[in-house]
């Protein structure tokens, strides 16, 4: 299984709400990512992190929330978004420090209104 | 600053001849070079790496050089068919401070359309 998951693969929500989007891998990976990718633009990573602790976090909002419950769980919570926050919203696994591919998941595409 | 250029936003090639893609970094401590093809809406697509110890790898039609002192890899593609027809980005990792992770940066990817 070289998968991950990621749900929903749409989501519309209004500047108050609340929304989480999730990620899942059996590949039993103990690095996992999130990354930001706008129309014509590469993938810009937002957070790592290794062993369920978060290593980096690329100066985002705090309307930008991760959690990673464990090893194969990797949530993104959102809340009073702003609609230049629309973008897919892409999460990665891989092993934590093998020089080897990243696998991603299909996105989740994300508007704001 | 990009640490990770693609210079040509677009390529088009006919059926059937070479696709080269271009990547140049400036970041010596990238050691790991991977190329992800990507269609719209979907996540990357991982196709080939090569590790900065060696200067080509080859996997069936497609083939990464480094050029390791010019800061430069290219992926070629022979024969192009037209469902190579994607966006295609260079990708650089390196150990994060902590040395607990490695993070990918991207280059800004080449839209190849491949014509039949």
């Amino acid at each position: 299984d070289t998968e991950v998951t990621q749900t929903p693969k749409h989501l519309v929500m209004g500047m108050t709400n609340k929304k989480s989007l999730k990620c899942e891998q059996h590949m039993g990976h103990r690095a996992m990512y999130w990354y930001k990718q706008k129309a014509k633009k590469p993938p810009e990573l937002m957070f790592v992190y290794s062993y369920e602790k978060l290593s980096i976090n690329e100066s985002v909002p705090s309307r930008f929330s991760p959690e990673c419950p464990n090893s194969s769980l990797l949530n993104l919570h959102l809340h009073a978004l702003q609609p230049e926050d629309s973008a897919l919203y892409l999460c990665a696994s891989s092993p934590a420090v093998l020089n080897t591919e990243a696998f991603f998941g299909q996105g989740t595409r994300l508007t704001v209104v | 600053d990009q640490q990770v250029k693609q210079n040509s936003p677009s390529l088009s090639v006919q059926e059937g001849r070479i696709s080269i893609l271009n990547c140049d970094y400036t970041n010596s401590m990238f050691d790991y070079f991977l190329w992800y093809k990507k269609y719209p809406a979907e996540g990357p697509t991982f196709l080939i790496s090569i590790s900065s110890i060696k200067d080509k790898n080859e996997d069936g039609r497609f083939t990464v050089f480094l050029n390791k002192s010019a800061k430069h890899l290219s992926l070629h593609i022979v024969p192009s068919q037209p469902g190579d027809s994607a966006v295609y980005f260079c990708a650089a990792s390196t150990l994060i401070s902590s040395g607990s992770a490695r993070q990918l940066t991207f280059g800004s990817g080449t839209q190849l359309t491949v014509l039949p």
